[in-house]
């Protein structure tokens, strides 16, 4: 089991679109609509933000989207916002009712 | 509204166990709705799944860390507890109790987290 492959870093303006990545494979991101994606600002608790891949917990602002295509799951931040500047996390069912996380991608707001 | 607090020593020594326990209220842990799980995050690294526990304690771990984990349930005290043997400094991590939805994967209510530092 190996964990999802995400960029370290990316950066956005305020008022931009910026796209977070997470790569899998076949067994994991490829084979479910199981993604997950969670926000976590310094010191404090993930929050979910997506879940089964597109769809939004109530009250999560609707300019986070979330997207897959084949064995990459994306997520979308538009009309980027200074408090949105966060460490985002993607995760997936691997199989065998296992659960991994990408590594992480610290997103900053220019 | 459901609450998780995480629970047990803030310091362990190397090669013993760690201890940790998740008291849950505001909703009951005996719900088929949900498994009860572990996330750990090592200082300034990232999110780690341990592995989680259905309210009959069926179990599920993280194929690293199989062989020294072990997650229990306790419905009447209405916790669920993890065990993590032979620790070493690699396990030094804030470590999150969550709930997760049953066949959908994620975790949608989470623990404030409780810092534990293995150091002799």
């Amino acid at each position: 089991q190996s964990a999802l492959t995400q960029p370290v870093s990316v950066s956005g303006s305020p008022g931009q679109s910026i796209t977070i990545s997470c790569a899998g494979i076949r067994s994991d991101v490829g084979s479910y609509n199981l993604v997950s994606w969670y926000q976590q600002h310094p010191g404090k608790v993930p929050k979910l933000i997506i879940y089964e891949g597109i769809k939004r917990p109530p009250g999560v602002s609707s300019r986070f989207s979330g997207s897959k295509s084949g064995n990459t799951a994306s997520l979308t931040i538009s009309g980027l916002q200074a408090e949105d500047e966060a460490d985002y996390y993607c995760s997936s069912y691997a199989g065998d009712s296992t659960l991994v996380f990408g590594g992480g991608t610290k997103m900053t707001v220019l | 509204q459901l609450q998780l607090q995480e629970s047990g020593p803030g310091l362990v020594k190397p090669s013993e166990t760690l201890s940790l326990s998740c008291t849950v209220s505001g909703d009951s842990i005996d719900t088929s709705s949900y498994y009860w799980g572990w996330v750990r995050q090592p200082p300034g690294k990232g999110l780690e799944w341990i592995g989680d526990v259905f309210y009959t304690g069926t179990t599920s771990y993280n194929p690293s860390l199989k062989s020294r984990v072990t997650i229990f349930v306790d419905t009447s005290k209405s916790q669920f507890s993890l065990k993590l043997t032979s620790v070493t400094a690699a396990d030094t991590a804030m470590y999150y109790c969550a709930r997760r939805r049953s066949f959908f994967y994620y975790m949608d209510v989470w623990g404030k987290g409780t810092p534990v530092t293995v150091s002799s």
